[in-house]
């Protein structure tokens, strides 16, 4: 069981766009499309914001996609606003009941 | 309204051991798998185990696996994480969540508690 490969930061300005990724394996993001997104703010738990690789759910805007090629996940925030700041990290279901995360990546919007 | 409520978190000698619980309202639980994840104070977050809906499949991470086991009480609408031999570096927030039904893609979180292993 590894962790999924995330940068440890990015930064974007306000109005660019950003994408953050998430390396895993033949085993877990190359496998199976299950990988999910999530934005956590300071003191607060992990909201998911992407799943399925590329379905957003209800409420999350528009300017949030997901991408998947080969055994890396992509998310990209376009049209960045300064509410985007925070931690997000990716998971990915490995088989066999067992999931893996990412080790996160901090956003700051300059 | 889904929601998951955590419980059971506290301070704990080194060795010791402690049962977590999640409470889930807002849809049937019957119908849901569900797993445990962690986040050590100012770290990253880490899959601990999983179970599905009618608890035939169970797994663990190789760092709880022996010492941790994930049970559900669907009548009742429980979750739980039973804590054996902890140990220092088992210190973090644990939150539990739900698998979506029909995948393995997760969603809602509950809001986490904390368990401190210390001497």
């Amino acid at each position: 069981q590894s962790a999924l490969t995330q940068p440890r930061s990015v930064s974007g300005s306000r109005g660019q766009s950003v994408t953050i990724s998430c390396t895993g394996t033949s085993g877990d993001v190359g496998k199976f499309n299950y990988v999910t997104w999530y934005q956590q703010q300071p003191g607060k738990a992990p909201k998911f914001i992407i799943y399925d690789v590329s379905e957003r759910p209800s409420g999350v805007p528009y300017r949030y996609s997901g991408s998947k090629s080969g055994n890396t996940a992509s998310l990209t925030i376009s049209g960045l606003q300064a509410e985007d700041e925070g931690d997000y990290y990716c998971s990915s279901y490995a088989g066999s009941y067992i999931w893996a995360f990412g080790g996160g990546t901090k956003l700051t919007v300059v | 309204e889904v929601k998951l409520v955590n419980s059971g978190g506290s301070v704990v000698r080194p060795g010791g051991s402690l049962r977590l619980s999640c409470e889930v309202s807002g849809f049937d639980f019957n119908d849901y798998g569900m797993i445990w994840v962690r986040q050590p104070p100012g770290k990253g977050l880490e899959w601990v185990s999983g179970i599905n809906w009618m608890s035939e499949t169970r797994g663990y991470a190789e760092s709880v696996k022996g010492r941790f086991r994930i049970s559900r009480d669907n009548a009742k609408n429980f979750l739980y994480l039973q804590m054996n031999s902890l140990r220092v570096d088992d210190t973090a927030m644990y939150y539990c969540v739900r698998v979506i039904v029909g995948g393995y893609s997760c969603d809602y979180w509950g809001q986490g508690t904390l368990v401190t292993v210390s001497s």
